[in-house]
């Protein structure tokens, strides 16, 4: 089946300091790629819509600033966490839909930690 | 997308049937009802969707009713690897942004 593959799939960080997490298809071209935060116990929830080639549409409270994503090609996305905090210390998981048959895959997740 | 509401949480005997409930009331005629399932620290993992007609596959069967009110899961031989938090989604397409709800968590028992 369609893999999408998440890097790294845990880091730890300083306070103050930006992270980047990929998100890559790998064996099919993602149209949209879908990023979401998940705090323990909690239910995922969507932070923003990537379209490749085009600026990402974040969900109401998700500061884009904070949230640099960038989705330059099709099989991959970028989710960069600026300056962060400990409170954006959570799992960050992505999931791509194919362009060729619509179907939606995820990814494993990113777990972030903040000290 | 229509809301659903599940239970909380359930318990199955290891090797007994699971049967998960899903409300969506106020699902319309062009939304699907698909399950997914988060086995903890994990990505969700696709289960089974449907439209009207109940669906089965290597994974679970999917009973809705006729008036698409609602929905079951149906885990025909729960394992100790099935312990996991299920969603059920309602969406309009495979390929959508999909809402999670607080969705059940389901623990098999030895």
């Amino acid at each position: 089946g369609a893999v999408v593959s998440q890097h790294p799939s845990w880091v730890i960080c300083k306070s103050g300091t930006s992270v980047k997490i990929e998100c890559r298809s790998l064996d099919f071209q993602a149209t949209t790629m879908f990023w979401y935060r998940q705090f323990p116990k909690q239910s995922l929830m969507l932070m923003a819509t990537s379209n490749e080639g085009s600026k990402a549409t974040y969900e109401q409270g998700v500061e884009k600033d904070k949230f640099l994503i960038n989705h330059a090609s099709l099989t991959l996305s970028t989710l960069t966490v600026t300056s962060a905090h400990p409170e954006d210390s959570s799992f960050y998981i992505c999931s791509a839909r194919s362009g060729s048959t619509g179907e939606l895959f995820f990814g494993e997740g990113s777990r972030l930690t903040v000290l | 997308d229509a809301k659903t509401t599940q239970p909380t949480s359930m318990d199955c005997a290891e090797g007994r049937a699971a049967n998960l409930p899903c409300n969506h009331s106020t699902i319309s005629g062009n939304e699907y009802v698909y399950w997914y399932r988060q086995i903890h620290s994990q990505g969700p993992q696709y289960i089974i969707h449907g439209l009207k007609n109940n669906e089965t596959n290597e994974m679970a069967s999917l009973i809705i009713t006729e008036d698409r009110k609602s929905s079951t899961l149906i885990l025909p031989h729960a394992t100790l690897r099935d312990t996991a938090v299920y969603y059920c989604i309602v969406t309009q397409t495979s390929g959508s942004r999909l809402t999670f709800g607080e969705g059940t968590q389901l623990t098999v028992n030895p």
